[in-house]
């Protein structure tokens, strides 16, 4: 099945700085990655997603680039804010005829005033 | 705004008990999934409906799980008997058939004692 890797586990900025949160994938027929923030107490929120035949997506500050001839993806964050610490996960989800995420351990984000 | 809403939010039962979390989908939202997440990782899917019927239980531990959504609205998950290790936050999503999930229910934190 599956297995998607996340780098690194904990990550520290200073307010304005730039994040990168990498993820790799192990399953060449994943073809969707979705960014999912948490927040304390709350579910996972899909903050940005891309398909397989796009290599760089953007929402704002936030951008997701992928590479399937290494099978990895990373997500941006630019011009960080207080409010972006949260943990973040990334995810895969296999080809036709699967609808399963196979998420990553995730990425706790914390963006020093 | 249209949530998921899945109750109880929190639930501490003793070893050996039964226990139920209840989920309400996003209106008009066809899939339902149901997730479970260990504290420090990420989300691992459980079970999938497709309106009443199960697509995906393939992880879901049967000998003491189990997921019903009858009229393909609400979902009960029951855990029967509850082990120790079953101690995880219990996170339901829905989608528009079986598209991107944008948001997962705040969850069901159970601590079995």
């Amino acid at each position: 099945g599956e297995n998607v890797e996340q780098h690194p586990s904990t990550l520290s900025v200073q307010e304005g700085d730039s994040a990168v949160i990498k993820c790799t994938y192990s399953d060449s027929a994943s073809n969707y990655f979705p960014w999912y923030k948490q927040e304390l107490g709350k579910g996972p929120q899909l903050i940005i997603d891309i398909r397989s035949n796009v290599g760089e997506k953007k929402d704002q500050r936030i951008a997701v680039t992928l590479n399937k001839t290494a099978k990895h993806f990373s997500l941006h964050i630019t011009e960080t804010q207080p409010e972006d610490s949260a943990v973040y996960f990334c995810a895969a989800k296999a080809g036709a005829g699967s609808y399963q995420l196979t998420f990553g351990k995730g990425t706790k984000l914390s963006v020093i005033p | 705004e249209a949530e998921v809403a899945q109750s109880p939010r929190y639930k501490i039962t003793e070893k050996s008990q039964a226990v139920a979390f209840w989920c309400d989908p996003i209106s008009g939202h066809a899939t339902l999934y149901w997730y479970r997440q260990i504290l420090g990782q990420g989300p691992e899917l459980l079970v999938q409906f497709q309106d009443e019927s199960v697509v995906d239980d393939s992880q879901l531990p049967k000998d003491r799980f189990s997921a019903e959504r009858l009229k393909g609205v609400d979902s009960t998950l029951k855990i029967q008997p509850a082990e120790l290790g079953d101690s995880a936050m219990y996170l339901c999503a829905s989608s528009l058939m079986g598209l991107r999930i944008a948001f997962f229910g705040q969850g069901t934190r159970l601590t079995v004692v």
